[in-house]
């Protein structure tokens, strides 16, 4: 079965842009949740979503969301990007969400200069 | 709002020793799951061990272990005859479960794990 899948893997935008961040989970999991992994603030979660709701949200500002479809494919995108948004965004998939184990992809790395 | 600690950034053990790395967390919740992530230079999050609150047993896995000291709010993770394919990034992690645990998983900063050959 195929693991959890990032893309793209590595993304250098320009301050004041926007990215999309594309995440495919586990066939079968209906849970996925997005993680920002910096080296200051280390690893913060951003947002879990099941069935195409978001169940919560993690402390970011306005400009972070996301969306699930009902393939259970999610993105995540960030406008008006700032340089404190340079970060690793790692994807996490669960079978049903909640505590289910989280099985993450290799991530995306941002680099906004 | 729940808190972990790591308080060893780097840790360095001989190949086929042990080593323990420590994790202290800060809750008011009586029920919650634990876990130990291991990220190696790949990024990939790699789950090693979880542990029930209310399950008294340590949870094992192979030549992982925990010691969870519920009452002291400490999780250790023993590694058992280390290999080099051990070293990594190891995260502790916490998650609620109130609602579900749909707060997502609270990190610490994480261990550096060296396997010297």
């Amino acid at each position: 079965k195929a693991g959890v899948t990032q893309t793209p893997r590595y993304l250098i935008k320009t301050r004041g842009q926007q990215v999309t961040l594309s995440c495919s989970p586990i066939s079968g999991h209906r849970s996925v949740s997005w993680y920002q992994q910096t080296p200051g603030q280390g690893l913060q979660f951003l947002f879990e979503y099941f069935s195409e709701t978001q169940r919560n949200k993690g402390n970011f500002p306005g400009r972070f969301s996301g969306r699930q479809f009902s393939n259970s494919r999610s993105e995540m995108n960030v406008s008006t990007l700032e340089l404190g948004d340079s970060a690793l965004y790692l994807c996490a998939s669960s079978l049903k969400g909640g505590n289910s184990p989280l099985h993450f992809g290799n991530g995306t790395r941002l680099t906004v200069t | 709002a729940q808190t972990v600690t790591q308080s060893q950034p780097e840790m360095s053990v001989q190949e086929a020793e042990t080593v323990t790395l420590s994790c202290t967390y800060d809750t008011s919740e009586s029920d919650y799951y634990l876990f130990w992530y291991k990220q190696p230079p790949s990024r990939q999050m790699i789950l090693v061990i979880r542990q029930e609150a209310y399950k008294q047993q340590n949870a094992t896995e192979n030549r992982f272990s925990v010691n969870f000291q519920k009452a002291a709010k400490s999780f250790s993770l023993k590694i058992s005859d280390s290999q080099l394919g051990d070293a990594a990034m190891y995260f502790c992690a916490y998650r609620s479960a109130d609602g579900g645990g749909a707060d997502g998983l609270t990190f610490g900063k994480g261990t550096h794990l060296i396997i010297q050959p």
